[in-house]
């Protein structure tokens, strides 16, 4: 497609339940990254693909988060047992190589109630 | 771990003004660095991206360069307009592909 293409744009859920985020990257894009921002901060850096190599997941902040990445592809990032400190939006972005600019998507904003 | 500092954390200009953001970075082993704009509410959207050979880049009325001995780059707006309204974020691109980023620099454009 043209750009990163995230969905849902907006996700409210009840704290407990376990949700998905899903990203489409860039078609040709080998490099996937998931970035968080919460309500007043910085963005953080979650979990980083490359091609067919295991994953940078030195950025997910418990082990209730986990990322795939299919066919080199669509990524989807799953919080299990959501919180309400989970609760920021979720910003996917692809890059041609790890070390040539990156393309955003619009984000996934996540609200745990 | 690379820390990136952006100054000023906000700036209001009247419309016409120049605007000058600056972005600092520890560890001058980058790859690239790449400016990003930011509305409210949206996600990022890239403006300026210089690699770590480059000096700058520019595009239209934006101006971004970048000196990777000092750990500095700086992004000029010229003839600002109430458009150019937004945050704008820098980021730096790492040896491990990770991209750190600044807190960003709140901009306010007054007609």
């Amino acid at each position: 497609g043209a750009g990163v293409s995230q969905s849902p744009s907006n996700k409210v859920t009840e704290k407990g339940k376990d949700v998905e985020l899903r990203c489409d990257p860039i078609s040709g894009h080998t490099a996937l990254y998931w970035y968080r921002q919460s309500l007043g901060q910085g963005l953080e850096f979650l979990i980083y693909f490359q091609g067919n190599s295991a994953p940078d997941k030195s950025g997910l902040p418990s082990d209730r988060f986990s990322a795939e990445r299919t066919g080199g592809s669509v990524s989807t990032l799953t919080i299990q047992r959501t919180q309400q400190e989970d609760s920021a939006v979720y910003l996917c972005a692809s890059s041609p190589r790890g070390d040539y600019g990156y393309t955003f998507g619009s984000g996934t904003r996540l609200t745990v109630v | 771990k690379q820390e990136v500092t952006q100054i000023p954390a906000a700036l209001s200009v009247p419309e016409g003004e120049n605007l000058v953001l600056n972005c600092s970075f520890t560890d001058s082993a980058i790859y690239n660095l790449q400016w990003f704009r930011q509305d409210p509410g949206k996600g990022l959207t890239s403006l300026l991206l210089i690699q770590s050979s480059q000096r700058e880049q520019t595009s239209g009325r934006l101006n971004a360069s970048l000196d990777k001995s000092s750990g500095r780059s700086t992004l000029y707006i010229a003839a600002s307009q109430p458009g150019d309204s937004a945050t704008y974020l820098c980021a730096s691109c790492s040896n491990d592909y990770k991209l750190s980023f600044g807190a960003g620099t709140t901009v306010t454009v007054r007609a």
